[in-house]
């Protein structure tokens, strides 16, 4: 049984620039939540995909936006990157249950560097 | 303030001995509660879930209060493994299905 993957797991880019990320939730999952971690700190919340909708939102820019897929599998793509966009990236992904504990597994993760 | 404060530690614990920590969340609605452990480097992962009545899973034992509004971990006989960052998880439902971190709470058991 696969769980989350994300890829690619490492990136450095330049600011200005625009990256992608992407993540396959565990199989049977069909909700995708993204967040940033930066550097010792807990991870925020950037934002959830449900039915290929965005359901919620954390508190980032309109730099940061998604997409999810028929398959479940969501990107994450951030524009006009900065240096503070530098920061470990997570996809969680759940099983919308309306109700519940909406446990979440995370994947990887993927490390992105802006210089 | 924060919706989720933990101490960051770290907690240097001996080989063998307990430890205990807490979280307080600020939301009293919210509903859902939550232990992740995180390796350096690596992604968080769920320890258990936080019921009403308390739970225990083995050497871990995790409570809620919530007249307090706070949640507690406490390791017994923590072995060398146990090093990890560990990370309190509140859910509020009003506020979708999100989970909301707190700054985690590092744990180094020594020999």
């Amino acid at each position: 049984d696969a769980g989350v993957t994300q890829s690619p797991t490492h990136l450095i880019k330049t600011r200005g620039q625009q990256v992608t990320l992407r993540c396959s939730p565990k199989s049977g999952h069909d909700t995708v939540s993204w967040y940033q971690q930066a550097l010792g700190q807990g991870p925020q919340f950037i934002f959830q995909y449900y039915e290929e909708e965005e359901r919620q939102r954390g508190n980032f820019p309109d730099r940061f936006s998604g997409h999810q897929f028929p398959n479940y599998s969501s990107e994450l793509n951030v524009n006009a990157l900065l240096l503070g966009d530098s920061a470990l990236y997570l996809c969680a992904s759940s099983l919308d249950m309306g109700q519940g504990s909406y446990e979440q597994y995370f994947g990887p993760g993927t490390r992105l560097t802006v210089t | 303030r924060k919706e989720v404060e933990q101490d960051p530690g770290p907690f240097n614990v001996p080989e063998g001995a307990t430890v205990a920590f807490n979280c307080t969340y600020s939301n009293s609605a919210s509903q859902s509660f939550f232990w992740y452990r995180q390796d350096c480097r690596k992604e968080p992962k769920l320890l258990m879930s936080v019921y009403s009545s308390g739970n225990e899973d083995g050497r871990f034992t995790a409570q809620l209060n919530r007249a307090s509004q706070y949640i507690s971990l406490l390791i017994r006989d923590s072995k060398l493994s146990d090093s990890a960052t560990y990370l309190c998880v509140v859910n509020t439902k009003a506020a979708g299905n999100k989970l909301t971190f707190g700054g985690g709470t590092r744990v180094l058991v020594k020999p």
